[in-house]
């Protein structure tokens, strides 16, 4: 079965980093574009982009343009999202969640990213 | 960008129930909609696709319809499993949005 266990919670300062990563299973990895959706607490869900692992094509929100990087290894199955320039706001749950033919189906369990001085 | 609203922003339901909650677009957007439920500390489950399209392993009691950029999500009858927050997300178009979700709560 489609399994994206994701990596631990995150504390971070304001200016500083972070990487996200989204290891895949029980599906062709390389097969499948990778979205990646935040949700700050008690907030609606944000689209953020997508990243085709095998191409390494990728395409950014305009929000998040500039500051973050999305990318992938098929060797190891894993989807990585890294946002740089760290806010107080950029405080959320950030998801993977996998397509199939144009639709987002499964999603990983989420990571907190907290970001405070 | 292509905005999504939904109403009602709170539904107040009992088991057995019959509700519909209704997604609309800034724009027309085909039915390059999906609808997900979301329960506290978890991550959202696809329901429907393509505005009317049932995801594999979802019961029947959910339903979707519309196009262009009226949308509609209907439970038949709302079972304790149900009481969860639904959203919309448009992927007609760069960016993808979302809607604000509508919770629904006994």
């Amino acid at each position: 079965q489609v399994q994206l266990v994701q990596s631990g919670a995150e504390v971070k300062k304001p200016g500083a980093s972070v990487k996200v990563s989204c290891k895949a299973s029980g599906y062709t990895f390389s097969g499948y574009n990778m979205h990646w959706v935040r949700q700050a607490p008690g907030q609606g869900l944000e689209w953020m982009g997508w990243i085709n692992p095998n191409s390494g094509a990728t395409n950014y929100a305009p929000k998040f343009q500039g500051r973050v990087t999305m990318t992938g290894d098929t060797s190891i199955t894993t989807a990585y999202m890294e946002l740089n320039r760290l806010r107080s706001d950029d405080t959320a749950v950030y998801y993977c969640a996998k397509e199939r033919r144009g639709w987002v189906d499964y999603w990983g369990q989420g990571t907190l990213v907290s970001v405070s001085s | 960008d292509i905005q999504l609203t939904q109403s009602p922003s709170f539904l107040s339901a009992s088991v057995g129930d019959r509700v519909s909650i209704t997604c609309r677009a800034s724009q027309g957007i085909s039915t390059y909609l999906a609808w997900y439920q979301q329960k506290p500390g978890k991550a959202p489950k696809l329901l429907i696709y393509a505005a009317s399209t049932l995801e594999s392993g979802v019961p029947s009691r959910f339903s979707g319809s519309g196009s262009g950029t009226e949308f509609t999500l209907t439970i038949s009858s709302l079972q304790p499993e149900d009481f969860a927050t639904y959203c919309c997300l448009q992927l007609n178009s760069y960016p993808f949005t979302f809607g604000p979700g509508t919770k629904v709560d006994i």
